[in-house]
């Protein structure tokens, strides 16, 4: 069974400050993961998608890896803004036969001005 | 576009009520998704839909219906409501392809009493 933990569950950092937000999954046979963002209150928006034949992608500040013989994925966001305070979850797809996403739990990002 | 919609923003309920909740989505995806988000917790799928007539259950579908008679419109329902549905409801819509971004709603959030 396919599990998602994003560790830490909260992180606050100063402004300006480089930082990188985890992702690990049990299973390696995933189609592709997904970074979302949610603001308090709000749907989810997403970041960036990552296909499972790809190492990274790119989006401005933030920059996503994925490494899926060891079941990881990290989110980098370079400069951080105060705007930047959200929750930032990521999910997977388990396989291109089905449509299942997989959701981890989030972190909780406050970036201090 | 509007996007995602999803009607009503709040609501509460007694136990033993039902209720719809409804999606519309205005950028002729064809994927649609049901999403329950626990306080703490990552989403979890209820169902899901690849096209109009076509649905599929997700990780918890007790106590949900769905149908699909349209692209645009994927309504959710809840028979005999119960204080363990208490939860903001997500509906997301994906068009189908390499680039499989989902994009979500701004949530339903339901109490139950």
């Amino acid at each position: 069974k396919q599990e998602v933990t994003q560790i830490p569950a909260a992180l606050s950092v100063p402004e300006g400050e480089n930082l990188v937000l985890n992702c690990s999954f049990t299973d390696s046979a995933i189609y592709n993961l997904q970074w979302f963002r949610q603001d308090p209150g709000k749907g989810l928006t997403s970041l960036l998608l990552i296909q499972s034949s790809q190492r990274e992608q790119t989006s401005g500040r933030l920059n996503a890896s994925l490494d899926k013989s060891s079941g990881r994925s990290t989110l980098y966001i370079a400069a951080s803004q105060p705007g930047d305070s959200a929750t930032y979850l990521c999910a997977v797809r388990r396989g291109s036969g089905t449509y299942k996403y997989i959701f981890g739990t989030g972190t909780r990002l406050k970036v201090l001005a | 576009n509007a996007g995602v919609t999803q009607t009503p923003k709040f609501r509460i309920l007694k136990i033993g009520q039902s209720m719809t909740l409804q999606c519309t989505q205005d950028m002729n995806h064809n994927y649609m998704y049901w999403y329950r988000q626990d306080p703490g917790m990552g989403l979890k799928l209820i169902y899901y839909s690849v096209g109009a007539g076509i649905t599929d259950k997700g990780e918890v579908p007790n106590g949900y219906n769905v149908s699909r008679s349209t692209t645009e419109d994927f309504p959710l329902r809840l028979e005999l409501a119960a204080p363990s549905q208490t939860s903001v409801y997500f509906c997301a819509s994906s068009y189908q392809g390499a680039r499989e971004t989902q994009y979500f709603g701004p949530g339903t959030r339901l109490l139950v009493l």
